[in-house]
């Protein structure tokens, strides 16, 4: 079965760091891009940046350069999303997604997400 | 970027009826244009990708069609499982912006 799983919920302070996992298991890891989502509470889905495990090529939204950083250990298959230094606006559920290869190039949604990571800095 | 709005926001409707939910892009997209489905405290699961692609596993009932900038996303009787938010999603160009969703009730 092809799946992602991501990390456990985290419960952190402002200021602190943290880092979040998602091990796909199930295809070939290097061979798909893997993104992160963020969903603010009762909020919608904002697309943060993507990660090619192959060769480790990542690309960053705007909006969350500088902010996160993406990276990948394909000898493991995990993604990771971490923070150096938290703020109560990080405050949102995670998701990690596999950008499909429905359509030729680089233009495919999202086909496999993982479950999700809460997390709450407070 | 490029802005996606979605309408209605939410709308309510019987089991059965036929349900039409709009996307519209800032600028041309041509077909790459993504739906997703999402239940509460679940994440969210492609429905159609390319506008009008359904994905594996997903009913017939659902279908999509638009190019361009105008997209909608069709639910053709629905069904009890089908009360979610809806969210599009382009993939013209990075970042891979979505829509603010559309909640589906039931009436």
């Amino acid at each position: 079965e092809v799946q992602l799983v991501q990390s456990g919920a985290e419960v952190k302070k402002p200021g602190e760091s943290l880092k979040i996992s998602c091990k796909g298991s199930g295809y070939s890891f290097t061979s798909y891009w893997i993104g992160w989502v963020r969903q603010m509470p009762g909020k919608g889905l904002e697309w943060m940046g993507i990660i090619y495990p192959g060769d480790s090529d990542t690309r960053y939204s705007p909006s969350f350069q500088g902010q996160v950083t993406i990276s990948a250990d394909k000898s493991i298959s995990t993604a990771y999303l971490q923070w150096s230094s938290l703020k109560a606006s990080d405050t949102a559920m995670y998701y990690c997604a596999r950008r499909g290869i429905m359509v030729r190039g680089d233009r495919n949604g999202f086909d496999i997400w993982g479950q999700g990571t809460m997390v709450t800095v407070s | 970027d490029i802005q996606m709005t979605q309408s209605p926001s939410s709308l309510s409707a019987p089991v059965g009826d036929r349900v039409t939910i709009t996307c519209r892009a800032s600028q041309s997209i041509s077909n790459y244009l993504n739906w997703y489905q999402q239940k509460p405290g679940k994440a969210p699961k492609l429905l159609i990708f390319a506008a009008s692609s359904l994905q594996s596993g997903v009913p017939s009932r659902f279908s999509g069609s638009g190019s361009g900038t105008d997209f909608t996303l069709t639910i053709s009787s629905l069904q009890p499982e089908d009360f979610a938010t809806y969210y599009c999603q382009q993939s013209y160009s990075t970042p891979p912006t979505f829509g603010g969703g559309t909640k589906v009730e039931i009436k």
